[in-house]
């Protein structure tokens, strides 16, 4: 069974750092390009980042480049999300989610981030 | 970017009702669009990706069509289950964007 366990979450100060972990298990992780997606709450859904299966590779939309790193251990079946100079509108649910043939099949439970002094 | 305009914000069915969603891109995405239900707490599940191919589990009253800018992502016989949030996903270019979102209710 595929699991997606998000965790690292919690209320931080505008303009700290935060990390997120998620934790994958029930595939071969390696195989599979990985991304976070966000929802503020009450609002729709935004992709955060993308990563490629060996790491080399990534993406991010303009509202998160330059503050989010998105990152992966293989070895250990994990992806990562470093959030710096974090702003109020950062503000979120944040999931884990799966690639497959580009969209995402399987997301994991979520993770909520309080930005807020 | 390319914008999703999605339609109704809202929907209010019965059940047994056929309600349809529509999405459109603000260019071409060549058939890249994938239908998410979310229920309150949860997160999203993908119920069909690329226009029309159903998700394994998906349920056969869920139908997707379209193509070009136009798409729309149909419930035939709504069952209580269904009463959801449903977003559409545009993935032929980065950044990847979703519809606003669609509710759907019970009537």
């Amino acid at each position: 069974e595929v699991q997606l366990v998000e965790s690292g979450g919690g209320l931080v100060q505008p303009g700290r750092s935060l990390k997120l972990s998620c934790a994958a298990s029930g595939f071969t992780f390696s195989n599979y390009y990985m991304a976070w997606v966000r929802q503020a709450p009450k609002k729709g859904l935004e992709w955060v980042a993308t990563i490629s299966t060996s790491g080399s590779r990534t993406y991010y939309p303009d509202s998160v480049k330059g503050r989010f790193t998105i990152s992966r251990d293989n070895a250990k079946s994990s992806l990562y999300l470093q959030m710096n100079s974090l702003k109020s509108e950062d503000t979120a649910t944040y999931y884990c989610a799966r690639h497959e043939t580009g969209s995402w099949d399987y997301w994991g439970q979520g993770v909520m981030v309080t930005v807020s002094s | 970017d390319i914008q999703m305009t999605q339609s109704p914000p809202s929907l209010s069915a019965s059940l047994g009702d056929k309600v349809t969603i529509t999405c459109q891109a603000s260019q071409n995405i060549n058939k890249y669009i994938a239908w998410y239900q979310q229920k309150p707490g949860k997160a999203p599940r993908l119920l069909i990706r690329y226009t029309s191919t159903l998700e394994s589990g998906t349920p056969s009253r869920f139908s997707g069509s379209g193509s070009g800018r136009d798409y729309s992502f149909s419930i035939s016989n709504v069952e209580s289950e269904d009463i959801a949030s449903y977003y559409c996903l545009q993935y032929d270019n980065l950044p990847y964007t979703f519809g606003a979102g669609t509710k759907l209710e019970l009537k």
